[in-house]
């Protein structure tokens, strides 16, 4: 079955960039979509079709994607940044859907 | 304003069986894809099913397959997961999702 691969962590320092990055072998010809869950709550979109940025997501926050890998870069980072990040895309099919396995990222 | 509301959820016996539902609002429910994501205490996020508009096409993650149903209702705005031999893996918070948005979950506990 189809799998996205992330990173179980990253950690920054305020101001610093964060990178997150989510591989899969149909990324070349499929968006990746970005969530951001924190502690309790449901998910929130932040990135959809690579790299837009929905209505309400800073402009600090960014995708991009190039070749098998899609990255999720948060330019100086903030506390409340601090989330669970998880890509999601489908497979060539179309038809099945995948979550990477997340990806903590800590500032401090 | 859109609203996706779960319900259903509760403890069931392993092999047991249970029908969770999602009511939603705010928008045209009969125009668009839907989706069932779990996620089981402390863990990621993992895709279960999807439903297209009008019910006719729908497709499983492979560890439901066979064992879980998805459905709708356009009439009444609601979505359905019928969830068969139910196991302790499929433990979990159930979300109704219709991207970008998403429900509170319902919480589903497969235990003797």
């Amino acid at each position: 079955s189809y799998e996205l691969t992330q990173p179980p962590s990253v950690s920054v320092s305020p101001g610093q960039t964060a990178r997150i990055t989510c591989s899969g072998d149909a990324l070349p010809k499929k968006h990746a979509y970005w969530y951001q869950q924190k502690s309790g709550q449901a998910p929130v979109l932040v990135i959809y079709e690579d790299s837009k940025r929905p209505s309400g997501i800073p402009e600090r926050i960014s995708g991009s994607s190039s070749g098998t890998m899609a990255t999720l870069t948060i330019s100086g980072a903030q506390v409340e940044d601090e989330a669970d990040y998880y890509c999601y895309s489908t497979d060539t099919s179309g038809n099945n859907w995948v979550f990477g396995g997340g990806t903590k990222l800590t500032v401090l | 304003e859109v609203q996706l509301v779960e319900s259903g959820g509760g403890l069931v016996q392993p092999g047991g069986s249970l029908r969770v539902s999602c009511v939603v609002s705010g928008f045209t429910f009969s125009n668009y894809w839907m989706h069932w994501v779990r996620q089981a205490p402390g863990k990621g996020l993992v895709w279960v099913s999807r439903i297209d508009a009008d019910g006719s096409t729908t497709n499983y993650a492979d560890s439901v397959k066979g064992r879980f149903t998805i459905s709708r209702d356009n009439a009444k705005n609601t979505l359905f997961l019928q969830m068969n031999s139910l196991r302790a893996e499929d433990t979990a918070v159930y979300y109704c999702v219709r991207p970008p948005f998403w429900g509170q979950g319902t919480l589903v506990t497969v235990s003797s």
